[in-house]
């Protein structure tokens, strides 16, 4: 049954504390992306990784870091320099499809909360 | 640059009611052309796509129409549903094979 996984679903921690939010793909996709979702908004592109070993800054990028040692795996950290960490950070994939139209496929979400 | 501007909502309908969601775009050349869903608290799910002019995507009662003359992808149901109920996202594929988004058109279904 392929996917993508994002846990936990809900996290919570205590400003100025890092946490690493963790995103698996079985799909065999080369391509990786986080984006962040603030209520009532759009998606805003944090980073993304093409290819296992390279990532790029999205539009919003600053207090956050990003690894790609894995094809599945793309764990993002939201850093104490980030100055507005709570949201809901989406996870997605995309590989080559049939037509080649790129899609996008998406995790479940995590919601955080720091406080 | 590429962009793609969806109508705002909150979008209120009652159920049965026809749907449109205006989706118009800006782009270099004849990117593919997505719809993706959100529904409360989760993440977001392909509802059609149509990758080049005059392609109709459709799935779920769902349709939309690649319009290279007017630029649009609009999104139409003919008979809306409660579940129907979320958000609906507009997106093209751009020149670096990133997807550019709309921002977002809120539908809620009454029954």
């Amino acid at each position: 049954d392929g996917g993508i996984t994002q846990s936990p679903k809900y996290l919570f921690r205590k400003e100025g504390q890092n946490v690493t939010l963790s995103c698996e793909q079985n799909l065999n996709h080369d391509a990786m992306y986080w984006y962040r979702q603030d209520p009532g908004q759009g998606l805003r592109l944090i980073y993304y990784s093409q290819i296992v070993n390279d990532f790029q800054k999205g539009d919003i990028a600053e207090g956050y870091s990003v690894s790609r040692e894995k094809k599945e795996s793309f764990p993002l950290t939201v850093t104490s320099a980030q100055k507005n960490p709570t949201a809901f950070y989406l996870c997605a994939s995309s590989g080559v499809a049939s037509g080649g139209a790129y899609e996008q496929y998406f995790g479940p979400g995590t919601r955080l909360t720091v406080t | 640059g590429d962009s793609v501007t969806q109508m705002e909502g909150p979008v209120t309908l009652s159920e049965e009611a026809f749907l449109t969601i205006n989706c118009t775009y800006t782009a270099t050349g004849y990117p593919s052309l997505f719809w993706y869903v959100q529904y409360p608290g989760e993440g977001l799910q392909l509802l059609l796509k149509a990758t080049k002019a005059d392609d109709k995507g459709s799935n779920k009662g769902f349709e939309a129409t690649y319009r290279k003359e007017t630029t649009s992808f609009h999104l139409e149901k003919g008979s809306v549903q409660v579940s129907d109920s979320a958000v609906y996202f507009c997106a093209l594929l751009g020149s670096n094979y990133q997807l550019i988004w709309g921002a977002g058109t809120k539908l809620i279904i009454k029954p």
